[in-house]
């Protein structure tokens, strides 16, 4: 298995433009999780999905970001319109279930700058 | 969740075991402590889980106070690759609400 597939590995912008970045979660895993790590606030959890339905947005900083699923192995974050506060490593994640012996594996990630 | 608390950072020297503390004194009966590590530039890794048992696979062994406030992630034969930040998290596993929520973790230098 090539593990959870997220691109581009990196994006520069201008701001103002609008930034999509992709996630191609494990083929079998049930839940689709969407972070942002950045020096001042860490890793945290902005969305994640089950079996394809958006569970819990509650981590959404705001409007300008949408994230979708429409299959079961296909996921994107979308931001529009980025600003400069938007720079960060954005991880894409998935896991079998949220039991107790289920794991959650993470792509390597999209470090997203916008000028 | 419970919360934990763990150093900024430690060294330990190439070879040696690496023992890193974490303290969940508000941990439940029904929380279990995770432990993941980021390496630079990359996504977390999953290391080891555990409720109350000790647990031991590849990677490392986790040692759970017998009250569970406190745990600690051994790495018995650190190597420069497992530089690294190391992840305590303590989280209901059984519940859909549940998911992982990073703290600041330990920063782990393993020295030459």
């Amino acid at each position: 298995d090539a593990g959870v597939i997220q691109s581009p590995r990196h994006e520069v912008t201008e701001m103002g433009q609008e930034v999509t970045l992709r996630c191609k979660p494990i083929s079998g895993h049930d839940y689709l999780f969407w972070y942002r790590q950045t020096m001042m606030r860490g890793l945290e959890l902005l969305i994640y999905f089950n079996n394809n339905v958006p569970i819990d947005d509650s981590g959404m900083p705001e409007d300008r970001f949408s994230a979708k699923m429409p299959n079961a192995s296909f996921s994107t974050l979308k931001i529009q319109p980025s600003e400069p506060r938007d720079s960060a490593v954005y991880f894409c994640a998935s896991s079998l279930a949220l039991g107790a012996n289920y794991g959650y594996t993470f792509g390597s990630g999209t470090r997203l700058t916008v000028v | 969740d419970a919360k934990t608390t763990q150093p900024t950072s430690m060294d330990c020297a190439e070879g040696r075991a690496a023992n890193l503390p974490c303290n969940h004194s508000t941990i439940s009966g029904n929380e279990y402590v995770y432990w993941y590590r980021q390496i630079h530039s990359q996504g977390p890794q999953y290391i080891i889980h555990g409720l109350k048992n000790n647990e031991t696979n590849e990677m490392a062994s986790l040692i759970i106070t017998e009250d569970r406030k406190s745990s600690t992630l051994i790495l018995p034969h650190a190597t420069l690759r497992d530089t690294a930040v190391y992840y305590c998290i303590v989280r209901v596993a059984e519940t859909s609400g549940s998911r992982l929520t990073f703290g600041e973790g330990t920063q782990l230098t393993v020295n030459p």
